[in-house]
C-alpha cells in the first residue's frame, strides 16, 4: 500500500539551528511529494513539493529533494526562527489515484528563542 | 477573498444529535475534499466529490454523508454524533492539472460532548 513515515517529534531547537525532518515513503506508482504546515490553531498550507525523482521542492528557507533511490523526501532549514514553530506534513499523491492525499503522522516543531 | 470556508469554525454538541459543516471554495476547482485530523494530528481522508460526483468514500461510518450542491460547495453531514467524532474537519480542494496542490480551509473543530 502507499504510505508515508516522518521522525517523532517533538523536536525542540534553538532560534538559527539547523533543522531537519525525516519523511520516508512507501508508494506502488509515481507519487508527488509535499510538505504541509499548519501553524497554531490554523489549517494546513502548503510549504513545498515536487513531483518528479531528483526535483528539489524549496520555499521560505525550506528545501526537501525527491529521493527516488531511498524513498525520502527529507525537509531541511538551514536556520530556523520562532515564527518555523509548528506542525509539518509529509504527504503524497499517486498518479491517477483521484489525488488523494495520504499523510505522514505529523513532525511538532519548537524553535525557542 | 478567503479561498476555501468552512462554516462552522468550532461545534460543541451533544452525543446522539446531528449536526452539519458546510464548505466553499470561491477558487473554482473541480474537486473537493474532506479530511478528519484527530486529536493526535493524524489526517485522514474521508471523501471527495469531483463535479458533484462522489470519487472516493474511504471507510468511514454510514453516519457521515457528503453531499455536494455544486462544484463550489461540499457539505459534511453526520447523523448521531458520538463521542469519537471529535475532530477536527478540514475540506480542500483541488483544480484539475493544477500539480496536484490541495487548497485546505481553516478547519472545523468538532467537539461532541
Amino acid at each position: 500500500g502507499n504510505s508515508v513515515t516522518q521522525m517523532e517529534g517533538p523536536v525542540t531547537l534553538s532560534e538559527e539551528a539547523f533543522l531537519t525532518i525525516n519523511c520516508t515513503y512507501t508508494a506502488t506508482g509515481y507519487p508527488s511529494l509535499f510538505w504541509y504546515v499548519q501553524y497554531p490553531g490554523e489549517g494546513l498550507q502548503l510549504l513545498l513539493k515536487a513531483t518528479k525523482a531528483d526535483d528539489k521542492g524549496s520555499n521560505k528557507g525550506f528545501e526537501a529533494t525527491y529521493r527516488k533511490e531511498t524513498t525520502s523526501f527529507h525537509l531541511e532549514k538551514g536556520s530556523v526562527q520562532v515564527s518555523d514553530s509548528a506542525v509539518y506534513f509529509c504527504a503524497l499523491v499517486i498518479s491517477g489515484g483521484y489525488n488523494k492525499l495520504i499523510f505522514g503522522a505529523g513532525t511538532r516543531l519548537a524553535v525557542h528563542p | 477573498d478567503t479561498a476555501v470556508s468552512q462554516t462552522p469554525k468550532y461545534l460543541v454538541t451533544q452525543m446522539g444529535n446531528d449536526k452539519s459543516i458546510k464548505c466553499e471554495q470561491n477558487l473554482g476547482h473541480d474537486t473537493m475534499y474532506w479530511y478528519k485530523q484527530d486529536s493526535k494530528k493524524f489526517l485522514k481522508i474521508m471523501f471527495s466529490y469531483n463535479n458533484k460526483e462522489l470519487i472516493i468514500n474511504e471507510t468511514v461510518p454510514n453516519r457521515f454523508s457528503p453531499k455536494s450542491p455544486d462544484k463550489a460547495h461540499l457539505n459534511l453531514h453526520i447523523n448521531s454524533l458520538e463521542l469519537g467524532d471529535s475532530a477536527v474537519y478540514f475540506c480542500a480542494s483541488l483544480l484539475a492539472g493544477g500539480g496536484n496542490e490541495q487548497f485546505f480551509g481553516p478547519g472545523t473543530r468538532l467537539t461532541v460532548l
